[in-house]
């Protein structure tokens, strides 16, 4: 069974600083996504990382996969209130493009 | 534009009571399809997925089923709720062209079972 483990699972900080979250499996997958969840609605896709030791930017957002593909990173810098919300990490494994599974994800609290 | 679009928003059902929610995919064709279950405030647990009319995958045994009898339609039910239900529904899709895992949830249905 695939699971995809993430940390920490809460973390509140103040405007400005810094943070990692992490999501993490004994599993391959062929691809991880990122999402970020607001309360009573559907997850918003943030990124797709696919090959292994992959690095992408989204303004103060860094995503990373690990070499093996079995994990990976997101790094805020300089982090403000509105990204306040709900992390979650997902993976398709290896086998079959259509069985995506999701972490219980990083709920992330900045405050003012 | 593709949508995808669920209903009803919120539910709330005694136990013992049938369920029915239903999802539909706007502007696209063939897309594969997903149920998922969140519990408060948490990750998503996978519960069904279909790559086309008729051909549905279970993940969790449980009470629940899926139908999807039209290309861009995904139903969810139940002959008989219980409480461990509740729980805030999603479902989602994705196009052949997209990476995998690369999805598009609606607008979620929350269910609480009394």
């Amino acid at each position: 069974t695939q699971l995809l483990e993430q940390s920490p699972q809460f973390l509140s900080i103040q405007e400005g600083e810094n943070l990692t979250v992490y999501c993490n499996s004994s599993s391959v997958f062929s691809s991880l996504q990122w999402y970020r969840q607001e309360p009573g609605e559907g997850p918003v896709l943030l990124v797709t990382v696919v090959t292994g030791g992959e690095v992408k930017k989204l303004k103060r957002l860094t995503f990373q996969f690990g070499d093996a593909r079995k994990d990976s990173s997101l790094h805020i810098t300089a982090a403000q209130p509105g990204d306040t919300g709900l992390y979650l990490c997902a993976g398709t494994g290896n086998t079959g493009g259509f069985k995506t599974i999701f972490g219980a994800g990083t709920r992330l609290f900045v405050k003012a | 534009s593709q949508t995808i679009h669920q209903w009803p928003a919120t539910l709330v059902q005694p136990v013992g009571s049938p369920l029915s929610l239903e999802c539909t995919v706007e502007g696209t064709s063939n897309p594969n399809l997903y149920w998922y279950r969140q519990a408060a405030g948490r990750g998503l647990q996978l519960l069904f997925y279909s790559v086309g009319i008729g051909q549905i995958s279970s993940e969790v045994p449980q009470n629940l089923s899926a139908s999807r009898p039209q290309d861009r339609q995904f139903i969810l039910s139940s002959k008989k709720l219980l409480l461990s239900d509740s729980g805030f529904y999603l479902c989602a899709w994705i196009s052949g062209r997209a990476a995998p895992g690369e999805l598009f949830f609606g607008e979620g249905s929350r269910l609480t079972v009394l």
